[in-house]
């Protein structure tokens, strides 16, 4: 089935840990996105990517990473200088020029 | 700066009930407008709006576009419990989607 996986569906993380969440599509789509979402908050963009081996920093990009060496893969390290990143992580897809996403399951992440 | 606005940001009706949910927006370059329902993990489509007046509907479920206004709605008529979700707007400006913060949805039986 074509859809976008992401994985793990939750992660622990201890202070001062890098982790790397996965985000793979098999939609062949050229646009790639990661959000993340607070309780009580819409989706805000921490990164994005149009096209493979470039990607765009978002309006909260600090204390993330990504890389786009692949069409089919979108990984988003959270590393330690993010400061509070307990947070619900979404991966999101699109065509070119077109605004519809689909969206990953998610992935809950949890400093602990 | 760019922004989505949606009101309220819950709600809880009986089953039976008709809701509207109102999205606004203030964005630089507008494209379209989207609404999604995000039940437990992923948001699933639900509409794309790109012209004033012209309602889509999908079921019990429509909406309409205002770009004098700068407003959307989303009606949802004849509510069941499998309505009960959070409604999110997101608005394409420049090939960015803004978002709101969501409209939580509450249908009791």
């Amino acid at each position: 089935d074509g859809g976008i996986t992401q994985s793990p569906k939750y992660l622990f993380r201890k202070e001062g840990q890098n982790v790397t969440l996965s985000c793979e599509q098999n939609l062949n789509h050229d646009a790639m996105y990661w959000y993340r979402q607070d309780p009580g908050q819409g989706l805000r963009l921490i990164y994005y990517s149009q096209i493979v081996n470039d990607f765009q920093k978002g309006d909260i990009a600090e204390g993330y990473s990504v890389s786009r060496e692949k069409k089919e893969s979108f990984p988003l390290t959270v590393t330690s200088a993010q400061k509070n990143p307990t947070a619900f992580y979404l991966c999101a897809s699109s065509d070119t020029g077109y605004t519809e996403a689909f969206f990953g399951q998610g992935t809950r992440l949890t400093v602990v | 700066e760019d922004k989505v606005v949606q009101s309220p940001l819950s709600l809880v009706v009986h089953e039976g009930d008709t809701v509207t949910l109102n999205c606004s927006y203030e964005v630089t370059n507008f494209r379209s407008l989207l609404w999604y329902k995000q039940e437990k993990k992923a948001p699933t489509f639900l509409f794309m709006l790109t012209s004033s007046g012209i309602e889509k509907k999908s079921g019990r479920l429509s909406s309409i576009l205002d770009k004098k206004e700068l407003f959307s709605i989303l009606n949802i008529t004849a509510t069941q419990t499998g309505d009960s979700a959070v409604y999110l707007c997101a608005v394409d400006s420049n090939y960015q989607l803004i978002w709101g913060a969501g409209t939580k949805l509450i249908i009791k039986p």
